[in-house]
């Protein structure tokens, strides 16, 4: 069984950025989309971002263009997601999450992180 | 893209069915036969149990299915066990190739 392993939890000022790393612990990494979906303390999952490896770019949800990038190391197997100009309202568990089967954007996250809390305070 | 909208509870005694709604909209759940749902308890990751509309990962129980009519997909959890206790999430494909998640439905069992 696949796992996914993120980096350990943040504190950040805002105004400033956070990247976050993702690294499957098996399985073929360029043939798989990785996502990234935040959730705020008592909120529900919110979409931000995906990339396919093998391509190099990402795809983002309206809100966060601009503000996130989506990237995966080839080299280390390692996916990341950068978001910058935090502020309050970013303080958040992010997972990364293996989209199912392959290499397509129809295919849901499947596979989640454990989560990374970033926590955006002065 | 508009978060898709789903009932902030529902409840159910053991053994009885639920069932939750996902509404959406001509660009996502309308469009596409791309929905799944997840399960979520606290402090843990969510758990994928449904995708394309109605088909069940390996190893999640078949006391979980899905089925969609137009703009709404639906999640019935049949026989309710304690452990279905959870807040579920569904999601859609959209046709600005992204992914939207409904508000979440928390799940009681009386």
């Amino acid at each position: 069984q696949v796992h996914l392993v993120q980096s350990g939890a943040e504190v950040k000022k805002p105004g400033s950025s956070v990247k976050v790393s993702c690294k499957p612990s098996g399985g073929a990494f360029n043939s798989y989309v990785f996502y990234w979906v935040r959730q705020a303390p008592g909120q529900g999952l919110e979409w931000m971002g995906g990339i396919m490896p093998i391509f190099g770019t990402g795809i983002y949800a309206q809100k966060f263009q601009g503000r996130v990038t989506v990237s995966a190391d080839e080299s280390t197997s390692t996916g990341y997601m950068e978001l910058n100009s935090l502020t309050f309202e970013d303080t958040a568990v992010y997972y990364c999450a293996r989209g199912k089967d392959g290499g397509s954007y129809y295919n849901p996250p499947d596979i989640w992180g454990q989560g990374t809390l970033v926590t955006v305070s002065s | 893209q508009s978060a898709l909208t789903q009932p902030a509870s529902v409840s159910g005694s053991p053994g009885q069915s639920i069932t939750i709604s996902c509404t959406g909209s001509n660009s996502d759940i309308g469009h596409y036969d791309y929905v799944s749902w997840y399960q979520q308890h606290p402090g843990e990751a969510p758990r994928f149990i449904i995708y394309d509309v109605n088909e069940r990962p390996s190893g999640v129980s078949n006391r979980f299915s899905g089925s969609k009519s137009g703009n709404t997909a639906s999640l019935t959890i049949s026989g309710l066990q304690a452990e279905d206790e959870a807040d579920y999430y569904c999601s859609s494909f959209t046709t600005t190739s992204t992914w939207v998640f409904g508000g979440g439905t928390k799940v009681t069992v009386l």
